[in-house]
């Protein structure tokens, strides 16, 4: 039973343009949202994060919006760079709970053509 | 190091016998967590450790698995009798155990189960 998906295997983006990657989430406990940036051989780098008591939270080029009601979040990148391509993955944890164990979803294969 | 370390970064293993993993936390971080990334797939929580106990073990898929920490430092994820869906990208990571705190992985050690 996946607690978090990440239903687009893959996205191929432009360079300049945005990149919008998406994640559904099914639990109602998790309250902290994150994106983690994976390149091949490497451990995930943490990239942005958001609370439940916010819909927007952002970082430089890096965006990331959250519908509770819908459960549902996204990362907009803009503008996207060559540099961005790598494995972005959703992950959501509840605070409340104890060790902010993190649930991972399937991750999504970015590429940025220039 | 400045950061989390794991060794050995590859394993190939005939099944049957067992593997020992280890993680080297980043200095300070009290908190210790194992992830699994099977083929595919997202990371899979394992266990998490707050100092040297481990309050969390849901995510240990079977008893061949286990794990210690000692001195609140080094941790070691063992895997008796393994088998070949034990084959995988183990990934540890750490933090300063805060809710909310950022969990910095490791590379990760490729585990393969002939």
């Amino acid at each position: 039973d996946q607690q978090v998906k990440q239903n687009s295997p893959s996205l191929s983006v432009q360079e300049g343009r945005i990149s919008i990657l998406n994640c559904d989430y099914t639990n109602s406990m998790f309250d902290y949202f994150l994106w983690y940036k994976k390149y091949p051989a490497e451990g995930p780098t943490f990239l942005i994060s958001i609370s439940s008591i916010k819909d927007k939270n952002e970082d430089g080029r890096f965006t990331v919006f959250l519908n509770k009601s819908a459960k549902h979040l996204s990362l907009h990148i803009v503008p996207s760079q060559p540099g961005d391509s790598a494995v972005y993955f959703c992950a959501a944890s509840a605070l409340r709970g104890y060790g902010n164990k993190l649930v991972f979803g399937a991750g999504t294969i970015l590429r940025v053509k220039s | 190091g400045a950061g989390v370390s794991q060794s050995p970064s590859n394993k190939v293993t005939e099944k049957g016998k067992d593997v020992e993993l280890r993680c080297d936390p980043i200095s300070g971080h009290t908190a210790l967590y194992w992830y699994r990334q099977s083929l595919g797939q997202g990371l899979e929580f394992l266990i998490y450790f707050q100092g040297n106990s481990a309050p969390d073990k849901s995510g240990l898929p079977s008893d061949r698995f286990s794990a210690e920490r000692t001195g609140g430092s080094v941790s070691t994820l063992t895997i008796q009798r393994t088998q070949q869906e034990d084959s995988a990208v183990y990934l540890c990571a750490s933090s300063l155990g805060l809710a909310g705190s950022e969990q910095f992985f490791g590379p990760g050690t490729r585990l393969t189960v002939l």
